[in-house]
């Protein structure tokens, strides 16, 4: 059965370095979402991504925040200068359509900022 | 606002017992409803939809719109439904899923 795949699946970082989250969703699905959980905290949308472009985006998703879909396949979310509140789990998840509310979601990246 | 709330942060009963989870909701409009499902060092999977009025591994949920509330149940709980359990609603926007703040369910033996 397909599956979407992160990796890594958990990274260590000083603050204000870079951190790129890969994803590879399932082939034929057609939208990508980034969700993260802080520790203890509820899962928070940070975007979805459609077409080769961003469909929507939180308020959390800041100029830090950046998605690409770089090639057919990989579907990432870079963290350009990471700040300690950045540490969190970050899923990501793909569907095959809009308002089905069927995301399949990725074991996840834990990403802790030091 | 939008917003799911699942008062429960732990909830713990015996195999065999009844469950309900509780899931309430603010949304000015129709939304949809689901219950995810996060067993031990798994993935977040969906379990059901309040528009699929489906049962899955025997949960069922009603939507209730008069009280706002979309809770979780099944009449005999078995110790693998032990995991973590969010409820999300899907509303204005077609591409973001609102979630709970999740309930673990432990299953005693």
């Amino acid at each position: 059965e397909p599956e979407v795949t992160q990796t890594p699946s958990h990274q260590v970082t000083q603050m204000g370095q870079e951190v790129i989250l890969r994803c590879v969703p399932i082939s034929n699905h057609l939208y990508f979402y980034w969700y993260r959980q802080i520790l203890g905290q509820k899962v928070e949308f940070l975007v979805s991504f459609y077409n080769n472009e961003i469909s929507e985006k939180s308020e959390i998703f800041d100029d830090q925040f950046s998605v690409e879909r770089p090639d057919g396949s990989n579907f990432t979310l870079k963290i350009r200068s990471t700040k300690l509140e950045d540490s969190a789990m970050y899923f990501c998840a793909s569907s095959t359509g809009t308002n089905t509310g069927e995301l399949f979601f990725g074991e996840g990246s834990r990403l802790t900022v030091l | 606002a939008q917003r799911v709330t699942q008062p429960e942060k732990l909830l713990s009963v015996f195999k065999g017992a009844p469950v309900e989870l509780k899931c309430n909701y603010s949304y000015s409009g129709s939304p949809e409803l689901f219950w995810y499902v996060q067993y031990s060092r798994q993935r977040l999977q969906l379990l059901l939809r309040h528009i699929s009025r489906e049962s899955i591994k025997g949960f069922t949920a009603d939507l209730n719109k008069g009280e706002t509330s979309f809770h979780l149940k099944k009449p005999f709980a078995q110790e693998e439904d032990s995991a973590m359990y969010y409820c999300a609603l899907s509303g204005h926007s077609n591409y973001q899923l609102i979630w709970g703040a999740g309930t673990k369910l432990i299953i005693k033996p």
